[in-house]
């Protein structure tokens, strides 16, 4: 049974491009979220995406950053035009339902380095 | 502003001690308390507390919650280098049944 995939594990991006995080939920779970992780920080939600729906993007900085989880595919999060302060760890989480925030089973993140 | 705060931010300890690590926190609504292990991927669920005084125990590691005075403690007694890791605590609130509140974890270092 595998658990939460994501890809790339690492991402090096020049300053300005665009920068895609893939996310596979584990099997059977249908939420999504999107958490960073900055040096000596803990992890700061992003989003919560059920399939085909954004539920809460609040965390999630309005401009550059997206995200999406098809009906088919993975969820994406997208940033576009990195700068250096997009640097960190994403990590995603899945769990199988909404009332369960203990379930939500880790990914072993991406780290993104902007240069 | 709901927060979660973690001490210390760092220990070194050597194999065979027994560390206490902190978590206080300010959440409106509380719900639960949660303890994470990361190590170099993906944060591993430890522990979820919801009553005061009840420990809760895993080999080596327990954990207790003080719903007075606001806090959790977990320790882990005849360490080995294995529990070097990052703990990272986190709260549930009752009316945000998904987004968790983190603390910035205690980096722990175990030297042999």
């Amino acid at each position: 049974n595998a658990g939460v995939m994501q890809n790339p594990r690492h991402l090096v991006r020049r300053r300005g491009q665009e920068a895609r995080l893939r996310c596979s939920p584990m099997k059977g779970h249908s939420h999504v979220y999107w958490y960073r992780q900055l040096p000596e920080e803990g992890l700061k939600f992003m989003v919560y995406l059920q399939k085909e729906n954004i539920i809460d993007e609040s965390g999630m900085p309005k401009e550059r950053f997206s995200a999406e989880f098809p009906k088919e595919g993975p969820s994406i999060l997208r940033i576009q035009q990195v700068v250096r302060g997009d640097s960190a760890a994403y990590f995603c989480a899945s769990s199988p339902s909404t009332h369960s925030s203990y379930e939500q089973y880790f990914g072993p993140g991406t780290r993104l380095t902007v240069t | 502003e709901d927060k979660v705060v973690q001490s210390p931010l760092s220990l070194v300890v050597h194999e065979g001690d027994t560390v206490t690590l902190n978590c206080s926190y300010e959440v409106t609504n509380f719900r639960s308390l949660l303890w994470y292990k990361q190590e170099k991927k993906a944060p591993t669920f430890l522990f979820m507390l919801t009553s005061s005084g009840i420990e809760k125990k895993s080999g080596r590691l327990s954990s207790i919650l003080d719903k007075k005075e606001l806090f959790s403690i977990l320790n882990i007694t005849a360490t080995q280098t294995g529990d070097s890791a990052i703990y990272l605590c986190a709260v549930e609130a009752w009316d945000s049944n998904y987004q968790l509140i983190w603390g910035a974890g205690t980096k722990l270092i175990i030297k042999p």
